[in-house]
Order: structure tokens, then C-alpha cells, then sequence
């Protein structure tokens, strides 16, 4: 109940191109969905995140998709550029209780330039 | 402002030796936690703190502990080092209410054990 799965495990796009990286998770007492970045040999940071409210987010080039009946989101990244090229991570937390966020395998993006 | 800050950037150890990671922030957020991260595996919670004086397992807690005596600090001992405890291990924080799920997190410590 506490898993959350993430797909797929690697992705390369073109640049100009469209990533997408799923997301599912069980457990309906989430109520927070980050998306984290990651570069080798730093710690992850914060990209975007969304709460089970709204059905979408977009900041700049980074969009979130939320389904919450289907207990699903998804990360859109438009016009994908080789700076991009990192490991992502979903995420969930529960705000009221925020202290156990349970994070996805990630997926390692790579942008072709 | 350094945000969190983790040390030693490298370590290796020999089986059966004992260390600490240092993590302190100065972000004067409540909650602490450590993470191991091991290739293909993401991100799993070892141990956690809503404050100082209070600490609580997470997903992976054998072999290692913390303390939490003071808000900024959350050391991780690991004792008696084992091959399974080579990762990297990243130190995090958060703040209150709405913004406990917005994760700063360290640049990483990589253990090896050999």
C-alpha cells in the first residue's frame, strides 16, 4: 500500500521532443505528489508537485497530470532539451503526516541532442 | 545560506568498522530524515525526526541509528559496517504545515564497505 511505481526506467527523446514518465501509487491517504530531478553526484531537487485538488499543473516547460481515480500522474516535459538529461523521481506524502515520503525507481532521462 | 549539509562526501569502510554522516541544515526546518539510494532502487527512508528528541524508523532501519538533540543536526551511526550498507545516503529536510512535503535534500554521502 505504501509503493509507488514509476515507468519507465530509462528514456531517450530527441531534442524538441516530449518526455513522459509515469507514475501509479496504492495508497489514497496521499495527498502530496512531487517530482524531484536529480543530476549525477547531486542530491535530488524539488521540480514540480501537485495535490490531489486539481488535475493539472504546468510550470514553464514541466507539466504534471493527476488521475486521481485511477490513482495516476505523469510528468510532461515540452520541447525536452540536452540540459535535461537527469534522473526523475515521483513521489508521494501524506501533508498531515508528511514526514514518510515514498519515492519511485526513477527514470534516467537522456536527451539527444 | 548552505541549506543541508552532509559529511564525509566519500568514506570507505572495512567490515565490521563503525562511522558517522554528519547532516545539519540551517533552514530551522522541524523534520530530518535519512535516505539510502542503491542503483535502480530510488530513494528509501532509513530514519526520520519531527523534531529534536524525536526520532522514528523508517523503511530500512537495521544496522544504522540516529539522534536528533538539537534542531539543526541529525547525525547517522552506522555500527558494525556490512557490504549491504554501500550506498549513497542523503540527508533531508522540511518545514511545517503545508511545506512538510517539500524535500531540501544534501549533495550525498557514498559509502563504500569493503
Amino acid at each position: 500500500q505504501q509503493q509507488v511505481k514509476q515507468s519507465p526506467q530509462s528514456l531517450i527523446v530527441q531534442k524538441g521532443g516530449i518526455s513522459i514518465i509515469n507514475c501509479a501509487y496504492e495508497n489514497t491517504a496521499f495527498d502530496y505528489f512531487p517530482w524531484y530531478q536529480q543530476f549525477p553526484g547531486k542530491g535530488p531537487a524539488l521540480l514540480i508537485a501537485i495535490r490531489p485538488d486539481v488535475s493539472e499543473k504546468k510550470e514553464g516547460r514541466f507539466t504534471i497530470s493527476f488521475n486521481k481515480s485511477a490513482k495516476q500522474f505523469s510528468l510532461h516535459i515540452m520541447d525536452s532539451q540536452p540540459g535535461d538529461s537527469a534522473t526523475y523521481f515521483c513521489a508521494a506524502s501524506r501533508n498531515t503526516g508528511g514526514f514518510k515520503t515514498i519515492f519511485g525507481a526513477g527514470t534516467r532521462l537522456f536527451v539527444k541532442a | 545560506n548552505a541549506g543541508v549539509t552532509q559529511t564525509p562526501k566519500f568514506r570507505i569502510l572495512k567490515i565490521g568498522q563503525s562511522m558517522t554522516l554528519q547532516c545539519t541544515q540551517d533552514m530551522n526546518h522541524n523534520y530530518m530524515y535519512w535516505y539510502r539510494q542503491d542503483p535502480g532502487m530510488g530513494l528509501k527512508l532509513i530514519y526520520y525526526s519531527v523534531g529534536a528528541g524525536i526520532t522514528d524508523k523508517g523503511e530500512v532501519p537495521n544496522g544504522y541509528n540516529v539522534s536528533r538533540s538539537t534542531t539543526e543536526d541529525f547525525p547517522l551511526r552506522l555500527e558494525l559496517a556490512a557490504p549491504s550498507q554501500t550506498s549513497v545516503y542523503f540527508c533531508a529536510s522540511s518545514g511545517r504545515g503545508q511545506r512538510t512535503g517539500e524535500l531540501f535534500f544534501g549533495e550525498g554521502s557514498r559509502l563504500t564497505v569493503l
